[in-house]
């Protein structure tokens, strides 16, 4: 049972670059979420979702695009990357109805250059 | 706007004293308060959570009480270990569950 799995761990990108974080979840978790890490800052929602084909905007949203066309998938896709999305980011997923009780992946450490 | 405030930054703590951690939120429709703890280099992980109609709740060594007219709740950390050194975040919850936000978290050092 892999639980959540972020891939890649480690990116470094140039100013304007465009990619995907990829989350993946085999718990059947029906809610699944991104957060962005920073020092100071806390985790700050970025997008979230409670369904395949619903997804909806958090605390930052901007410069950050979801899909969610799978229960298992949740990929973040970054347009056109800035340094101010140098971050660690987090996927987690949840059973519909747990509250708060959220699965964490180990992160992405991204670097905008 | 920061809708769950967390204090304070940093705490370092003795062995076997307790640590203590606060939150207040504003957004009366957040229903469920969990606490979350993370080690270096780790995803955060769920350490004990509280809904507003109880207002305490106690896993082992951790408590957590709840004000629900203050809007404030605190994590209280009894005989505190030296591998209890991590990184903690409350968060508060509404959308049964599908918008969790998180508080800016507390580094806690306890020294043997």
């Amino acid at each position: 049972n892999a639980g959540v799995t972020q891939t890649p761990k480690f990116q470094v990108l140039k100013t304007g670059q465009s990619m995907t974080l990829q989350c993946a979840q085999d718990m059947n978790h029906e809610y699944m979420s991104w957060y962005r890490q920073d020092p100071g800052m806390g985790l700050r929602l970025i997008h979230y979702s409670v369904g395949a084909g619903i997804t909806d905007q958090g605390e930052v949203p901007n410069g950050y695009n979801v899909s969610r066309s799978t229960t298992e998938d949740f990929p973040l896709r970054l347009l056109s990357a800035a340094p101010s999305q140098t971050s660690v980011y987090f996927c987690a997923s949840s059973y519909r109805g747990q509250g708060g009780g959220y699965t964490f992946g180990s992160g992405t450490r991204l670097t905008v250059v | 706007q920061q809708q769950v405030k967390q204090s304070p930054q940093s705490l370092i703590v003795q062995k076997g004293g307790i640590s203590i951690i606060n939150c207040a939120y504003e957004n009366t429709a957040f229903d469920y308060f969990p606490w979350y703890q993370q080690f270096p280099g780790k995803g955060p992980a769920l350490l004990i959570a509280i809904r507003p109609d109880v207002s305490e709740k106690k896993e082992g060594r951790f408590t957590i009480s709840f004000n629900k007219s203050a809007k404030q709740f605190s994590l209280h950390i009894m005989d505190s270990q030296p591998g209890d050194s991590a990184t903690y975040f409350c968060a508060a919850n509404y959308n049964q569950g599908g918008k969790l936000i998180f508080g800016q978290g507390t580094e806690l050092s306890v020294k043997p």
